[in-house]
């Protein structure tokens, strides 16, 4: 069974800082990994997409993947208070289908 | 941009009534995905389609069913809602390159 990890948090960052938000995959196959956003009584929003070992930059948002290790991370600078939600990672199963793995999320806080 | 639109926003309904929540996206995707989502358990696929007519069951189908007659509209039946079943229900919208773009929610009640 593939398997998304996150921790729960919350993760607590003063305005201002950088959040560091981490996830672990058990497939090594896995090839992309996808970063959603998801405030209180809302859907979960795509933010970010990573295909390759690296990083991939928008904006405040970069998503760091390194396959080695098996971890994926979003990096958040200068956090606001509106950047305060759940944060979910999701790598796709295998198969065809457009099925997403998804991780049980991160909550961040911002304090202003 | 993608536009994946739900039927009812809050639903209320009595127990073992048939429930049906609809969902439509904009973009001719092929794929789209019903989940659950609940406090400490994360979203939880309930069942999915990759054609007209076609689907599959997710992690927890049970009490549920599906329709798509139409390649725009995947609809979830809920066949005698029971209370267990009071939950935030999420439609996603697949792109080919597994991008899955969601709904804004059904929250829906079961008393």
């Amino acid at each position: 069974q593939k398997e998304v990890e996150q921790n729960s948090g919350p993760l607590s960052v003063p305005e201002g800082a950088i959040a560091s938000l981490n996830c672990t995959y058990s497939d090594r196959g896995s090839q992309s990994f996808f970063w959603y956003r998801q405030y209180s009584g809302k859907s979960p929003e795509l933010i970010m997409f990573i295909y390759s070992n690296g990083d991939k930059e928008d904006g405040r948002f970069t998503a760091q993947l390194n396959k080695a290790s098996q971890y994926v991370s979003l990096l958040i600078r200068d956090s606001q208070p509106s950047d305060s939600a759940t944060y979910l990672c999701a790598a796709p199963n295998s198969g065809n289908t457009g099925k997403l793995i998804f991780g049980q999320g991160t909550t961040l806080q911002v304090k202003p | 941009d993608v536009k994946v639109t739900q039927s009812s926003r809050y639903l209320v309904k009595r127990t073992g009534e048939k429930v049906f929540l609809e969902c439509v996206q904009d973009m001719d995707h092929e794929n789209m995905f019903w989940y659950r989502q609940d406090p400490g358990l994360g979203l939880r696929l309930i069942y999915f389609s990759y054609d007209v007519k076609m689907k599959e069951k997710g992690d927890i189908p049970e009490g549920y069913s599906v329709s798509r007659e139409k390649k725009e509209r995947f609809s979830l039946i809920l066949e005698s809602a029971s209370t267990n079943q009071t939950s935030m229900y999420l439609c996603a919208s697949v792109a080919d390159s597994y991008e899955q773009y969601f709904g804004p929610g059904t929250r829906l009640t079961v008393t």
